[in-house]
């Protein structure tokens, strides 16, 4: 039972350059969604799903772009990079998408960009 | 707007005492959840035990418990005989029925001393 997977664990940048991190589940889950963690803060909301063709903005979208185009993928895109991107990532998913639903989190992908 | 509010940056407890973890949160919803998670040093977030705002009693998992005051808005974490394991970040979090999206606190880090 993989859960949520990442990939990949670790990723390093230069300024300006592309990359899609992945994130698959296989619990069937309607809602997915991208946090990032930096030092001494929560997480924060990046983008979310509740189901596939269906996405939306959370608290800090810019820069980044999503899809869900199946139940089980949600690829977070980051468009140029910058230093300010540099952070932990984390997908997250539920079933269903309500208030008593906790998220299952995959294990986060860290991010350096130079 | 919803806001949870963890107002221990850190804490060190002895091995095999118990610990209580504060949150305090603020809603408008009349449906939310509450959410524990424990981020160890490896990085991954671990769901640890879930209070809902309509649960008559206070939520148990194993050591863990939640002691819920809806009144004051509170829901603390309080883990029983703490071991070296415990060592870890701590976040609350919360979801409403408004718009389901999980708000955090910015977390405790809890270092247990032998």
């Amino acid at each position: 039972n993989a859960g949520v997977t990442q990939t990949p664990k670790f990723q390093v940048l230069k300024t300006g350059q592309s990359m899609t991190l992945q994130c698959a589940q296989d619990m069937n889950h309607e809602y997915m969604s991208w946090y990032r963690q930096d030092p001494g803060m929560g997480l924060r909301l990046i983008h979310y799903s509740v189901g596939a063709g269906i996405t939306d903005q959370g608290e800090v979208p810019n820069g980044y772009n999503v899809s869900r185009s199946t139940t089980e993928d949600f690829p977070l895109r980051l468009l140029s990079a910058a230093p300010s991107q540099t952070s932990v990532y984390f997908c997250a998913s539920s079933y269903p998408p309500e208030f008593n639903s906790p998220l299952h989190f995959g294990n986060g992908t860290r991010l350096t960009v130079t | 707007a919803q806001k949870i509010t963890q107002t221990q940056p850190g804490m060190f407890v002895q091995e095999k005492e118990a610990v209580t973890l504060d949150c305090t949160y603020d809603t408008s919803d009349q449906s939310y959840g509450l959410f524990w998670y424990k981020q160890p040093s490896s990085g991954e977030m671990i769901f640890l035990i879930y209070q809902g705002s309509y649960d008559e009693q206070n939520a148990t998992e194993g050591r863990y418990s939640l002691n819920f005051q809806k009144a004051r808005k509170s829901a603390n974490l309080v883990i029983s005989a703490s071991q070296l394991g415990d060592s870890a970040m701590y976040f609350c979090a919360m979801r409403g029925d408004s718009n389901y999206q999980l708000i955090w606190g910015a977390g405790t880090k809890l270092i247990i001393k032998p």
